[in-house]
């Protein structure tokens, strides 16, 4: 099984910080990344595949990075409507998403 | 309106059984894999199984914690996705998701969720 190591699990940032997350595979995944922003109570929101494409909408602050065991998410501009858990997620061989960071209000 | 709609959580007993569904609208789900995630209250996302398209013999794959008591199924036909659970534990108390993922690409639709609560 690939295991995903995510840090850090929270994050206290204020608006306009620069957000940095970090996913690690405990096996070689080649870009089968994707990363999720998900909200209370509803279902996660596709934000990057393919460890650096965009989904449709997602505003170009967000970007992606890494191939192979390490990637990162990187929020270059925090807005108010990103405090959010974000979740990492490998599909290389089925699915397993990390741990979760929540990025909260300083 | 485009979206994934799940059915069919609700209240069951440990030991008990139920089955999900999951209805494509505005969409098919020929060509893709349909995958099902779980969420406990408060936790992180857990995936759970999935089915591939018929172009790949429809093949499935469990989560060790559910193998031998779920099992994953799919209607193309009706644009349908099921996910039938069995010997259910208080631990698979979570809300489901079914997803679409394009073969080979990205996960490209998610439901809405609906909520398994197993307890006596």
């Amino acid at each position: 099984d690939v295991q995903m190591t995510q840090s850090p699990s929270t994050l206290s940032v204020s608006v306009g910080d620069r957000v940095t997350i970090t996913c690690r595979a405990s096996q070689d995944i080649n870009r089968w990344l994707a990363w999720y922003q998900q909200k209370p109570g509803k279902a996660p929101k596709l934000l990057i595949y393919t460890a650096s494409t965009l989904d449709t909408g997602v505003p170009s602050r967000f970007t992606g990075s890494g191939s192979g065991t390490e990637f990162t998410l990187t929020i270059s501009s925090l807005q108010p409507d990103d405090f959010a858990t974000y979740y990492c997620q490998q599909y290389r061989t089925d699915w397993t998403f990390g741990q979760g960071t929540k990025v909260e209000i300083k | 309106e485009v979206q994934l709609v799940e059915s069919g959580g609700g209240l069951v007993q440990p030991g008990g059984s139920l089955k999900l569904s999951c209805a494509a609208s505005g969409l098919t789900f020929s060509g893709s894999a349909v995958h099902w995630v779980r969420q406990a209250s408060g936790k992180g996302l857990e995936w759970v199984a999935y089915i591939r398209s018929k172009a790949k013999n429809y093949a499935t794959g469990y989560a060790a914690s559910v193998r031998g008591r779920f099992i994953v199924s799919r209607d193309d036909s009706k644009n349908m996705a099921y996910l039938q659970m069995d010997s259910l534990k208080t631990e698979d108390t979570a809300v489901y998701y079914c997803t679409r993922h394009v073969e080979y690409d990205h996960t490209d639709y998610w439901g809405q969720g609906t909520l398994l609560t197993v307890s006596s």
